[in-house]
């Protein structure tokens, strides 16, 4: 497809489970973005790539959140131990290499820790 | 640090009826600045975008205006349709540093036909 896929489209974990969720960006963007969407509220940011690369890492709540992307394309972002705080949506857009490009954003993970 | 938000959590609106929703923006570095739509179950969806050097600009059907000044941005929605009916949320980023954009809680717009 032409836009930004997710998936799963819905997670549903117990408690201290690790997860991966998964991302793939629109064919030659080569920014990466990751969000949380908590119910009812706006996007949160999480983390940035450039590339394979991570330049911003500041937005990760935990040292349980990790992200890596390799090849330039697909990511994965990776929850340890995952808690009922850790419930919300995870969207994933991305955009061109240039300052402020659009970013185009996936229909997201419904991620739900019981 | 970076603050977004908006005056009014949910706006109703009559179908054909003009739309106006409201953004305040604290960081007065932020230079561009993006609506989106979000739909139940979907993702943010692209709507029209504003760079600091403007104050104005249309799109169909959508205009968004710029103030600095207040630090507060708009968006209209003109002749609204059932299609409408979402939660916006406006965005802002700053020129330097990553390109992560900041977002406001969020409008509802219901549209009643």
């Amino acid at each position: 497809g032409a836009g930004v896929s997710q998936s799963p489209s819905n997670k549903v974990t117990e408690k201290g489970k690790d997860v991966e969720l998964r991302c793939d960006p629109i064919s030659g963007h080569t920014a990466l973005y990751w969000y949380r969407q908590s119910l009812g509220q706006g996007l949160e940011f999480l983390i940035y790539f450039q590339g394979n690369s991570a330049p911003d890492k500041s937005g990760l709540p935990s040292d349980r959140f990790s992200a890596e992307r390799t090849g330039g394309s697909v990511s994965t972002l990776t929850i340890q131990r995952t808690q009922q705080e850790d419930s919300a949506v995870y969207l994933c857009a991305s955009s061109g290499r240039a300052h402020q490009e659009t970013q185009y954003f996936g229909p997201g993970t419904r991620l739900l820790v019981l | 640090g970076e603050s977004v938000g908006l005056h009014l959590p949910t706006l109703s609106v009559q179908e054909g009826d003009n739309s106006i929703i409201n953004c305040a923006y604290s960081n007065s570095a932020s230079d561009y600045f993006i609506w989106y739509k979000q739909e139940s179950g979907k993702g943010p969806q692209f709507i029209i975008d504003i760079r600091s050097n403007m104050d104005k600009r249309q799109g169909q059907r959508v205009t968004v205006l710029l103030n600095k000044t207040v630090k507060h941005l708009s968006l209209q929605i003109a002749a609204t349709q059932p299609g409408d009916s979402a939660v916006y949320f406006c965005a802002e980023n700053t020129p330097t540093g990553a390109n992560n954009l900041f977002f406001g809680t969020g409008t509802r717009l219901t549209v009643i036909p």
